[in-house]
């Protein structure tokens, strides 16, 4: 069965520090994909980014980026420069296949940016 | 726009008292489900749906019912609320029935107080 750990359960920093939330999966399937979103103190579920298991390539999307490294079955996500609306609650998520019955969340790493 | 609608989004009710929550789609999407989440253990699933009167248990099935009367409606029943099903619960779709790959839409999410 997979599995996705985040071992960071609550992580603080101050304003413009770059901050890394991790995640580790497993999964003995080859097709998967990947995913974080994040949660806002409002709730609701903001999703960020989807990577297949054939697609290592790294992501920057502004101030964020993803890692994804097959060999250590890590898929982390690092802000840069952080900023105060960071702060949320960010969940990393597997897919075995890209299927929806198969998705398995992480606990969440909430993330908290002082000014 | 694309979205899905949950309502409420706030909902407090006393033990026992049956309740409705109800999800709408306007994408056309084929596969519908509930989820549940709660500190410490990410999203887990309550039901699905694959198309209109086909529906399955989940990962937490129990203490809840589903319909899927019409393809755009997927409401969660609680027939007979109790205190630990206090949670904060999400709809969520996707087309091709439920492959997730290209993408999967969350509602806002209904936060459930049951005392």
């Amino acid at each position: 069965a997979q599995k996705v750990t985040q071992a960071q359960t609550e992580i603080s920093v101050v304003e413009k520090e770059d901050v890394t939330l991790d995640c580790v999966y497993e999964t003995r399937d080859t097709t998967y994909y990947l995913f974080w979103y994040k949660q806002p103190p409002s709730g609701e579920l903001v999703f960020l980014i989807r990577r297949n298991s054939f697609d290592e390539q790294n992501e920057i999307s502004g101030r964020y980026s993803w890692n994804f490294q097959k060999s250590t079955s890590s898929f982390n996500f690092t802000i840069t420069a952080s900023q105060v609306v960071d702060s949320a609650v960010y969940f990393c998520a597997l897919s075995l296949s890209g299927s929806a019955r198969q998705l398995t969340f992480g606990s969440g790493t909430q993330l908290t940016v002082l000014p | 726009e694309a979205q899905v609608t949950q309502n409420p989004r706030y909902l407090i009710t006393v033990t026992g008292k049956k309740l409705t929550v109800t999800c709408s789609q306007n994408m056309n999407h084929e596969y519908m489900s509930w989820y549940r989440q709660d500190p410490g253990l990410g999203l887990r699933q309550i039901y699905y749906s694959m198309n209109v009167e086909v529906t399955d248990k989940g990962d937490v099935p129990e203490g809840y019912k589903v319909s899927r009367k019409e393809k755009r409606n997927f409401p969660l029943i609680l027939e007979s609320p109790s205190p630990n099903q206090t949670s904060l619960y999400f709809c969520a779709s996707s087309p091709n029935g439920g492959f997730i790959g290209y993408g999967y839409t969350f509602g806002s999410g209904t936060r459930l107080t049951v005392v």
